[in-house]
């Protein structure tokens, strides 16, 4: 069974550039998530989607992050204008229903460097 | 509200020799409580998950963990150490009863010297 597809792997971009991150989650899975994770530190939920609805969105930045989800399968991430602090890792998962208990499957992440 | 503290950020031990990592955690609730592991430059691979069954429960590659509710602990455990087990160790709590949203702890470095 493939995985969490994500793509780039890394990007390297200026503050103020935009950019965009790819995520493919397992085949079936209908949730999926999109995580921060800043160097030394727990990845930390930005948005949560259920088929091609949102359902937390609460500690995504909206004055510049943005996520769709248009056909319940595959996602995009997009950061305008990006700031030093958005350095990180961006960690798509997904998982086969929505719940506490569900197992959620990680990506290999998305490694965003902004000078 | 919820949230995990990892009692160590970096622990190190010798090939052969047992593994504690320390996860204690705070809810209103009865969790949901996760161990994953996470290897240089490899995506996040879920260890083991206590979802209210059975209070020891065994994941993959000899690691184990004990849900105590008195208190409210959810500690990593292997007997034996291998080289392979080097990685970040992230302890994650999550509602059973909402939407998916996992916390997770600042993580634990495990270095293991031959």
């Amino acid at each position: 069974e493939a995985g969490v597809a994500q793509s780039p792997r890394y990007k390297i971009i200026e503050k103020r550039q935009s950019v965009a991150f790819w995520c493919n989650p397992i085949s079936g899975h209908a949730t999926l998530y999109w995580y921060q994770q800043i160097l030394g530190q727990g990845p930390k939920l930005l948005i949560q989607f259920q088929n091609n609805g949102v359902v937390d969105d609460s500690q995504l930045p909206k004055d510049r992050f943005s996520a769709e989800r248009l056909k319940g399968v595959d996602s995009t991430l997009k950061i305008q204008p990006a700031k030093l602090e958005d350095s990180a890792v961006y960690l798509c998962a997904s998982s086969l229903g929505r719940g506490g208990q569900e197992t959620q499957y990680f990506g290999p992440g998305t490694r965003l460097l902004v000078l | 509200a919820q949230s995990v503290t990892q009692l160590d950020s970096h622990v190190s031990v010798s090939e052969g020799t047992p593994v504690l990592l320390r996860c204690n955690y705070s809810s209103s609730y009865s969790p949901s409580l996760f161990w994953y592991v996470q290897h240089p430059n490899k995506g996040l691979q879920l260890l083991l998950k206590y979802t209210s069954a059975a209070t020891l429960v065994k994941g993959i590659n000899g690691f184990e963990a004990e849900f105590k509710k008195s208190e409210t602990s959810f500690h990593l455990t292997k007997p034996s150490a291998h080289m392979s087990d080097a990685a970040e160790y992230f302890c994650v709590v999550s509602d059973p009863e909402g939407t998916g949203k996992l916390i997770f702890g600042q993580g634990t470095t495990l270095q293991v010297k031959p």
